[in-house]
């Protein structure tokens, strides 16, 4: 399967900043990215869909412009949290899509805003 | 079932003994079921995806069967060992690659 890393795995930001997570897919030309997050004791839920080269999909009650989504390269996407607030701190994790209808998963960034 | 569902929460098992748990997901507009292995600090790792109904899938120890009609799947570990450690994640897909998970089922194996 396709390997996927994701930087940093770990940030800490004061509360009205912003901040960038990447999410590379190191052997894998990806066409579709996906953006997760999870809550403490909830499940991962879907984000957004980042499509290479085009506006990426967002689900139904993520802000498009909270949460902004660059996808420029087939191996790069980009999550900007910009003005955090504490209540975004989550667990945010990205995912390629494979054949078979498999994703492949990066290990997370872990937000913590303050 | 609207959403999915997995069960128990968490299980403590003993070194050497088999166990398995359980995912529940809407029978409707069913497409895929994806199992997941998350280990603490690592990337959650692809086990099986299930697209028909009877599928039954193994990949060493652990195997899954697939029950679209009634919207159900059980993964099983024989056997279970220390690096079996891990919390099991259940997803449903609906077509174009969107997952839908469960919360996951924590493992603890004890030796």
């Amino acid at each position: 399967g396709a390997v996927v890393s994701q930087h940093p795995s770990w940030v800490i930001c004061k509360s009205g900043t912003s901040v960038k997570i990447e999410c590379r897919s190191l052997d894998f030309q990806a066409t579709t990215m996906f953006w997760y997050r999870q809550f403490p004791k909830q499940s991962l839920m879907l984000m957004a869909t980042s499509n290479e080269g085009s506006k990426a999909t967002y689900e139904q009650g993520v802000e498009k412009d909270k949460f902004l989504i660059n996808h420029a390269s087939l191996t790069l996407s980009t999550l900007t949290v910009t003005s955090a607030h504490p209540e975004d701190s989550s667990f945010y994790i990205c995912s390629v899509g494979g054949s078979t209808d498999t994703q492949y998963f990066g290990p997370g960034t872990r937000l913590t805003v303050l | 079932i609207l959403n999915v569902e997995q069960s128990p929460q968490s299980l403590h098992v003993q070194e050497g003994d088999s166990t398995n748990f359980t995912c529940s997901f809407p029978s409707s507009n069913f497409y895929a079921l994806h199992w997941y292995r998350w280990e603490t600090a690592k990337s959650p790792e692809a086990l099986f995806v299930m697209t028909l109904n009877g599928d039954e899938k193994k990949k060493g120890r652990i195997s899954a069967t697939l029950n679209t009609k009634e919207g159900y799947s059980y993964l099983y570990i024989k056997g279970s060992q220390p690096e079996d450690s891990a919390t099991y994640l259940c997803a449903r897909s609906q077509g174009a690659q969107k997952l839908v998970f469960g919360q996951g089922t924590r493992l603890t194996i004890n030796p």
